[in-house]
């Protein structure tokens, strides 16, 4: 099945500053790659999502962009803000799989004010 | 707030036990994930329905069991429970099957602890 690998699982960054968070997929056939922002405790919660047939997405401080041939994608925030302090998970689905998401183990992003 | 809802909040109980959580869809939503979250696991998939119909099967152990019933609502039994069953609990909802790749919307799961 399809392995995704997140890196890094810790990240501390000034306020203001940029993150990036990147992860690898396995299986050359997932086509949708999520990324999720989980609070302590609370659920994880779409922040921005990405299809196989776009190469960038852009949403105010935050994008994604996928290299299909090297199969990874990464979610970049700009002018980070305390508030964005959370744990981030990405994701791949592969369809002849169902939608089930295979999940990167997560990193902690840390903003320092 | 997702429109996903899940009961109960909090689960206590002891080894050896049965219990079931409860997990109603965002309205029009058809399709139904359970996860579970461990420290050292991270978010696994565990099960998938569909319109009433299991379509994909995960890490789920033969201890638990889930279905979704004709309103769309699905339960997840998890039986003889370990210590080590002790995590988050995730329901997700998306309008379809999925096939095509589509949005998850997370419930706030349920938190089950197993003394």
């Amino acid at each position: 099945g399809e392995n995704v690998e997140q890196h890094p699982s810790t990240l501390s960054v000034q306020e203001g500053d940029s993150a990036v968070i990147k992860c690898t997929y396995s299986d050359s056939a997932s086509n949708y790659f999520p990324w999720y922002k989980q609070e302590l405790g609370k659920r994880p919660q779409l922040i921005i999502d990405i299809r196989s047939n776009v190469g960038e997405k852009k949403d105010q401080r935050i994008a994604v962009t996928l290299n299909k041939t090297a199969k990874h994608f990464s979610l970049h925030i700009t002018e980070t803000q305390p508030e964005d302090s959370a744990v981030y998970f990405c994701a791949a689905s592969t369809p002849n799989t169902g939608n089930q998401f295979y999940f990167g183990t997560g990193t902690s992003l840390t903003v320092i004010p | 707030d997702s429109g996903v809802t899940q009961t109960p909040k909090h689960l206590i109980t002891a080894t050896g036990q049965r219990v079931t959580l409860r997990c109603s869809p965002r309205s029009g939503d058809l399709s139904v994930y359970w996860y579970q979250q461990s420290l050292d696991q991270g978010l696994q998939f565990l099960i998938h329905y569909y319109n009433g119909e299991e379509r994909a099967k995960g890490n789920i152990l033969e201890r638990f069991s889930a279905q979704q019933f004709p309103d769309l609502h699905s339960e997840l039994n998890l039986s003889s429970l370990e210590l080590g069953d002790s995590a988050l609990y995730f329901c997700a909802s998306s309008v379809e099957s999925g096939m095509f790749g589509e949005t998850q919307y997370f419930g706030p799961g349920t938190r089950l602890l197993v003394l």
